[in-house]
């Protein structure tokens, strides 16, 4: 059964912390993806990444940043952890297809919820 | 500017029909999807249009029309399984842009 497993389910964290949000895919995608999920704005884009160390940027990525030294892990880091940021991250992965392929499927992990306090 | 527009609510009957509708207006696209999620569970995939008119699966069915920037999901024989928020996306090359979603309850 394929999977992309989100490391931590529930964090509770202080303003000003650094937190590290982890993303493992075992289905050889070359695309990972970070987003949040706020009730009445629904799935908002944060980065995402088409290949081992590349990255770009999504609809709201000030106040995070991402690492991909391995195609099969994706991280996303709040450096500086702010009390706007408490939200549900959902990490999801897709193969590299023509843009207009159904290959863009994307899989989900099961969420992590941040409360930043 | 990127929009992306569901109704927040609907409710229906069981055993009944309900059609749930998605307008947009992106400056790319790529074709069209259509996510289930229920309540603290990831989305997962329904379907995914990219020419214009109707794909059936089973009781869901979906439906484009890229003139018009639109786009419905109908659920036929509706089961109490069915209460999930139904998430519209838009492809642009491979990112998918979200509406924020149409929670749907189903009533006996």
């Amino acid at each position: 059964d394929v999977k992309v497993t989100q490391s931590s389910r529930y964090l509770v964290k202080r303003t000003g912390e650094k937190v590290f949000l982890e993303c493992v895919q075992d289905m050889d995608h070359e695309n990972m993806f970070w987003y949040r999920q706020d009730p009445g704005l629904g799935l908002r884009l944060i980065y995402f990444s088409y290949d081992v160390k590349m990255k770009e940027k999504g609809d709201i990525p000030e106040g995070y940043s991402v690492s991909r030294e391995k195609k099969e892990r994706f991280s996303l880091i709040l450096e500086s952890a702010s009390t706007n940021q408490t939200s549900m991250y959902l990490c999801a992965s897709s193969l590299l297809g023509h843009p207009s392929s159904g290959a863009n499927v994307l899989t989900f992990g099961a969420g992590s919820r941040l409360t930043v306090l | 500017g990127q929009n992306i527009d569901q109704p927040t609510e609907m409710t229906a009957t069981e055993g009944a029909i309900v059609q749930i509708n998605c307008t947009y207006q992106t400056s790319g696209f790529n074709g069209l999807f259509w996510y289930q999620q229920h309540a603290g569970e990831a989305p997962t995939f329904l379907s995914y249009n990219v020419l214009d008119g109707l794909e059936e699966k089973g009781r869901f069915s979906s439906f484009l029309s890229r003139s018009k920037g639109y786009s419905y999901l109908l659920l036929k024989e509706l089961q109490m399984k069915d209460s999930a928020s139904y998430l519209c996306a838009v492809n642009q090359g491979g990112k998918l842009i979200f509406g924020q979603g149409t929670e749907l309850s189903v009533k006996p």
